[in-house]
């Protein structure tokens, strides 16, 4: 069935990398994303990777896609107080319309 | 400034009652959403619409309602007959055409507390 799944917490020293990690189920997906979510507040879209890519760089944002594993990463690279957020990976499922299915969400802590 | 909007930022309800939920967007968006959150979950689908005057059931719409009248508009209603409706909820929208027609843009959120 449908699935997403990623860890659910990280904490990482402020000036380190982060890496969060997915899994998704759908073979078929066409994109797949990264949101971050500040408390109480609403879903920013980061950034996201079409399903024929490997890797997506941003800023200090790159987004790794292992197709064969299903396997997708985000990588934030020194890592500020600001970043501290919950990040939700979401895969687009094929269907009547596409319907995006999203992880439990993780939450990444930065400490000094 | 493009964007969408939802209110009240936060709700409360008295077992029994009805609520709506609003959201509006000038994105010229024809796909529009609502999802609900628990805490340590992943959104949960409950309606939508890909088209004004259309909208389809998502994965928990039990003891929700919807419309869709105008194009920027796709108010919820919590009806009485939803058993736990304490959550946060997102409201999103999408473009139809064009590239990236997946990609979804949330609004900041309501939430609601049944008291």
């Amino acid at each position: 069935g449908e699935d997403v799944e990623q860890s659910l917490f990280l904490s990482v020293r402020e000036g380190d990398s982060s890496v969060i990690n997915c899994t998704y189920t759908d073979s078929s997906s066409t994109y797949l994303y990264w949101y971050k979510q500040e408390p109480g507040a609403g879903l920013q879209l980061l950034t996201y990777i079409f399903s024929n890519m490997d890797m997506k760089q941003d800023q200090r944002l790159t987004v790794l896609l292992n197709k064969k594993d299903k396997h997708l990463s985000l990588r934030i690279a020194d890592t500020q107080t600001g970043d501290s957020a919950i990040y939700f990976c979401a895969e687009t499922v094929s269907g009547g319309y596409n319907k995006l299915i999203f992880g439990a969400g993780t939450r990444l802590a930065v400490h000094p | 400034d493009g964007g969408i909007t939802q209110s009240p930022k936060y709700l409360f309800r008295k077992e029994g009652q009805n609520v709506t939920l609003s959201c509006e967007q000038n994105l010229n968006h024809d796909a529009m959403y609502w999802y609900r959150q628990d805490p340590g979950q992943g959104l949960r689908l409950i309606y939508y619409s890909q088209i004004v005057n259309d909208f389809q059931k998502g994965d928990i719409a039990e003891g929700y309602s919807v419309s869709r009248e105008k194009k920027e508009s796709f108010p919820l209603t919590v009806t009485s007959a939803q058993k736990n409706p304490t959550a946060f909820y997102l409201c999103a929208s999408s473009p139809q055409t064009g590239t990236l027609t997946d990609t979804q843009y949330f609004g900041p959120g309501t939430r609601l507390t049944v008291l």
